[in-house]
């Protein structure tokens, strides 16, 4: 079974310019997550979706950050436009509904996309 | 602010001594606990998890932790590490759908 896909593995941009990752998360896992991990510490959570809903973005800074999952499977987080304090890991997570809501939570994560803003 | 927090930043040990990583966390009521890895290079992978029930979990690699529910912690234990070992451990609670980080320990193991 194919883990988390996540792409690009890595991205350097100027700051100003926009990016985006994209996400395909394990198959039938109908909850999406989005997390950004700076340098030294832990993951924190950008925003979830349940199937095509996003269920909570309340961390999502909203000015430039926008995600999507259309069509309830593969997501996108777009950045626009970037800024030097975006540098980061952003993680890409999924989990099952049954996992979800059994209190047995267990995410997946992706490998990440590794964000450089020169 | 409800938090989880990790008391060692940065953890040296040689190979065969004994380990133990510390995580509190400020969430009432029931909770879903985790210790995930991230070793060099890798991606976040889950280590062990508690819910409900004996609250010394044991994990993949010879890890195990303790739930003491009186002191909102949830240590990471192992007897005896190896190089092997040397990598990142996040600590992390699921609270209503959320799931919340520590900041995380680095484990570095001398040969």
């Amino acid at each position: 079974e194919a883990g988390v896909v996540q792409s690009p593995r890595y991205k350097i941009i100027e700051k100003k310019q926009p990016v985006a990752f994209w996400c395909n998360p394990i198959s039938g896992h109908n909850t999406l997550y989005w997390y950004r991990q700076n340098l030294g510490q832990g993951p924190e959570l950008l925003i979830r979706y349940e199937n095509e809903e996003a269920v909570d973005d309340s961390q999502l800074p909203k000015d430039r950050f926008s995600a999507e999952r259309l069509k309830g499977v593969d997501s996108t987080l777009k950045i626009q436009p970037a800024e030097l304090g975006d540098s980061a890991v952003y993680l890409c997570a999924s989990t099952s509904p049954g996992q979800a809501y059994s209190g047995a939570n267990v995410l997946t994560f992706g490998a990440g996309s590794r964000l450089t803003v020169l | 602010a409800q938090s989880v927090s990790q008391h060692n930043h940065h953890v040296i040990l040689s190979e065969a001594a004994s380990l133990e990583l510390g995580c509190n966390y400020s969430y009432g009521g029931t909770v879903n606990l985790f210790w995930y890895v991230q070793y060099p290079g890798q991606h976040l992978q889950l280590l062990l998890k508690y819910f409900s029930g004996d609250p010394l979990v044991k994990g993949i690699k010879g890890f195990e932790a303790e739930f003491i529910k009186s002191k909102f912690s949830f240590n990471l234990r192992k007897p005896s590490v190896q190089w092997s070992d040397t990598a990142e451990y996040f600590c992390a609670v699921r609270k209503g759908g959320k799931l919340i980080f520590g900041q995380g320990t680095e484990l570095s193991v001398k040969p």
